[in-house]
């Protein structure tokens, strides 16, 4: 059973640049957030998606977007890169009707690196 | 908002001693609570949930009580091993979807 599957692993980019980052969630998982991570702290809350639509948002600017796809795959995009968005960004799946009270399962994360 | 505190680290242990990481939070209603853990270069993996007062998450020896009197949720290990050095994050989850993590706590475990 595969879990949460995201691409690429790493990526380098120059600041003003556009990025978009896969995901794949768990076989059976409907439900799909991203989290950065920024060195030495914890996740932090980007969006979620659920039925193709976003559903919660954190304290993100609206350069960073997303879709949610029928497979319930999704993407995140980040335009017009700054050096502060070099982090490692998490997808992290949950299947209980859009909820995460089960907790959630994480993807190995994509290392992106703005220059 | 949300807010989940974890004690600051490293945390440094010997071998077979007690572990103990502190963990509190503030939140409305009534969230799930977590500890994922997080090795070298690698994404967080769940290791033990509590979704209601009281109740206790357990899982490879470690264990966390739901306490909803003191907003902790503290997690244990009576025997720590070389292998459980990692990044252990506490995490809260409200009913609309959102989970909120702390900053993580670094533990080393030395032979």
């Amino acid at each position: 059973d595969a879990g949460v599957t995201q691409s690429p692993t790493h990526l380098i980019k120059t600041r003003g640049q556009q990025v978009t980052l896969r995901c794949s969630p768990k076989s059976g998982h409907d439900t799909v957030s991203w989290y950065q991570q920024a060195l030495g702290q914890g996740p932090q809350f980007i969006f979620q998606y659920y039925e193709e639509e976003e559903r919660q948002r954190g304290n993100f600017p609206d350069r960073f977007s997303g879709h949610q796809f029928p497979n319930y795959s999704s993407e995140l995009n980040v335009n017009a890169l700054l050096l502060g968005d070099s982090a490692l960004y998490l997808c992290a799946s949950s299947g209980i009707a859009g909820t995460d009270l089960e907790g959630y399962t994480f993807g190995s994360g994509t290392r992106l690196t703005v220059v | 908002g949300d807010s989940v505190t974890q004690m600051e680290g490293p945390v440094t242990l010997s071998e077979e001693a007690f572990l103990t990481i502190n963990c509190t939070y503030t939140a409305t209603g009534y969230p799930s609570l977590f500890w994922y853990v997080q090795y070298p270069g690698e994404g967080l993996q769940l290791l033990l949930k509590a979704t209601k007062a009281d109740d206790k998450g357990s899982n490879k020896g470690f264990e966390a009580t739901y306490r909803k009197e003191t907003t902790s949720f503290h997690l244990e290990k009576g025997s720590v091993q070389v292998s459980d050095s990692a990044v252990y994050f506490c995490a809260l989850s409200d009913r609309a979807g959102k989970s909120t993590f702390g900053d993580g706590t670094t533990l080393t475990v030395k032979p």
